[in-house]
């Protein structure tokens, strides 16, 4: 079935640093790309999409890029700040009949100042 | 600019009971859809509605759970008999038709005791 795997956290970053949170997926037909911010006490806020292969989303300093040939969209940031600390959503829509999300795990990101 | 509001924020209740959640959606949006996330886990799908619509639901909605939207508006889950492993952050999101770009509450978190 389709699934999203995402590395697993924490990832632990000094401020500056380069960011990249990967995240794999298995899907049947041609999905549409999400990642995901949750910062703590909050709801998932869209940070990125891309909708076809090839695509880039960027947002806040933050990209992703939508490969097929890989199926990935590994997200990256190339200076992290104490802000960015959250949890990361990587997710999938398969058009297919469905509208549904399929999430990944989630991957804990903290900046240390 | 009104977001995805969810209430109540948060529930305790006592196992057995029977709980219900209100979720309003954004205004325009046709489409609401429930999941549910547990600690560490990414949000799992539940079901959509579009427009008053049922039209999908996950085998994690058991017959103890119920959802709808009656005027195509705002939408209640309802969980009766409550078990622990019922524990959880429900989650409410909306989207228009096009693009299946899906808006997040901030969640109820229900704790069953």
């Amino acid at each position: 079935g389709d699934s999203v795997t995402q590395m697993e956290g924490p990832v632990t970053l000094s401020e500056e640093a380069f960011l990249t949170i990967n995240c794999t997926y298995t899907a049947t037909g041609y999905p549409s790309l999400f990642w995901y911010v949750q910062y703590p006490g909050e709801g998932l806020q869209l940070l990125l999409k891309a909708t076809k292969a090839d695509d880039k989303g960027s947002n806040k300093g933050f990209e992703a890029t939508y490969r097929k040939e890989t199926t990935s969209f590994h997200l990256e940031k190339g200076s992290v700040q104490v802000s960015d600390s959250a949890v990361y959503f990587c997710a999938l829509s398969v058009a297919l009949g469905t509208y549904k999300y399929i999430f990944g795990t989630g991957t804990r990101l903290k900046v240390l100042a | 600019d009104t977001g995805v509001s969810q209430n109540p924020r948060h529930k305790i209740t006592k196992r057995g009971q029977n709980v219900t959640f209100r979720c309003d959606p954004i205004s325009e949006h046709n489409r609401l859809y429930w999941y549910r996330q547990t600690l560490g886990q990414g949000p799992e799908f539940l079901t959509y509605f579009q427009n008053e619509a049922q039209l999908e639901k996950s085998r994690l909605l058991s017959d103890r759970f119920s959802a709808e939207r009656p005027k195509g508006s705002f939408s209640t889950l309802e969980i009766q008999r409550t078990e622990q492993g019922d524990s959880a952050m429900y989650l409410c999101a909306s989207s228009p038709l096009v693009p299946n770009e899906q808006f997040f509450g901030p969640g109820t978190r229900l704790t069953v005791l």
